[in-house]
């Protein structure tokens, strides 16, 4: 089990410009989710996959957020045309199992976003 | 929607005391999970404790135990003993299996003292 990987840690860009977050979950792990966490807030769920299906999304995933899991394997997170209003941090997160929700989240690191 | 709340955004404890802090949700739900996360600064967020809706008996693991009110919908978590390595937010977390995701609260941090 080497955890839950997410790159790069930290990200400066300019507004208007795009940018792409990789994660990749613990290998067993066929549920991966996406968190956005401000300062001074708890994480909000961003989008779900389940192996390679999005199967859920958050109404604070805008037109420019974009997500995706090609072979149930790692994941991206693009958000185009950033704002500084997307400047936060980005929280993957996976789970085995079939059904319930008992079996924990295992975070990883986050990838921090400055978008100036 | 389910919500959760924490109403303490700091709280303060001695080395070696006791700490309790609150969660409130709401649900329609009968059927559901309640969580306390960890998060240290500038590292990743771990489970510390969860509890099941339908289990009447509070969950512990270690120094960690929770208060469970499923009428008054209260999830409180105690920390005993508590340890410089206690310092972190916590976060209150609510899941159904008819949702897919967890709901946070705002979080509560803690500072432990020598």
């Amino acid at each position: 089990d080497t955890g839950v990987s997410q790159n790069p840690r930290h990200k400066i860009t300019k507004r208007g410009q795009n940018v792409t977050f990789r994660c990749d979950p613990i290998s067993e792990h066929n549920r991966l989710y996406w968190y956005r966490q401000t300062l001074g807030q708890g994480p909000e769920f961003l989008t779900y996959f389940q192996n390679e299906a999005q199967l859920e999304k958050s109404r604070l995933l805008s037109d420019r957020f974009s997500a995706e899991r090609p072979k149930g394997s790692f994941s991206t997170l693009e958000i185009q045309r950033t704002e500084q209003g997307d400047s936060a941090m980005y929280l993957c997160a996976s789970r085995p199992g079939q059904g319930t929700l008992n079996s924990p989240l295992h975070f990883g690191n986050g990838t921090r976003l400055t978008v100036t | 929607a389910q919500t959760v709340t924490q109403s303490q955004p700091e709280m303060s404890v001695q080395e070696a005391e006791t700490v309790t802090l609150s969660c409130t949700y709401d649900t329609s739900e009968s059927d559901y999970y309640l969580f306390w996360y960890k998060q240290p600064p500038s590292r990743q967020m771990i489970l510390v404790i969860r509890q099941e809706a339908y289990k009447q008996q509070n969950a512990t693991e270690n120094r960690f135990s929770v208060n469970f009110q499923k009428a008054a919908k209260s999830f409180s978590l105690k920390i005993s003993d508590s340890q410089l390595g206690d310092a972190a937010m916590y976060f209150c977390a609510y899941g159904a299996d008819s949702g897919y995701a967890l709901n946070f609260g705002k979080g509560t941090s803690l500072l432990v003292t020598p």
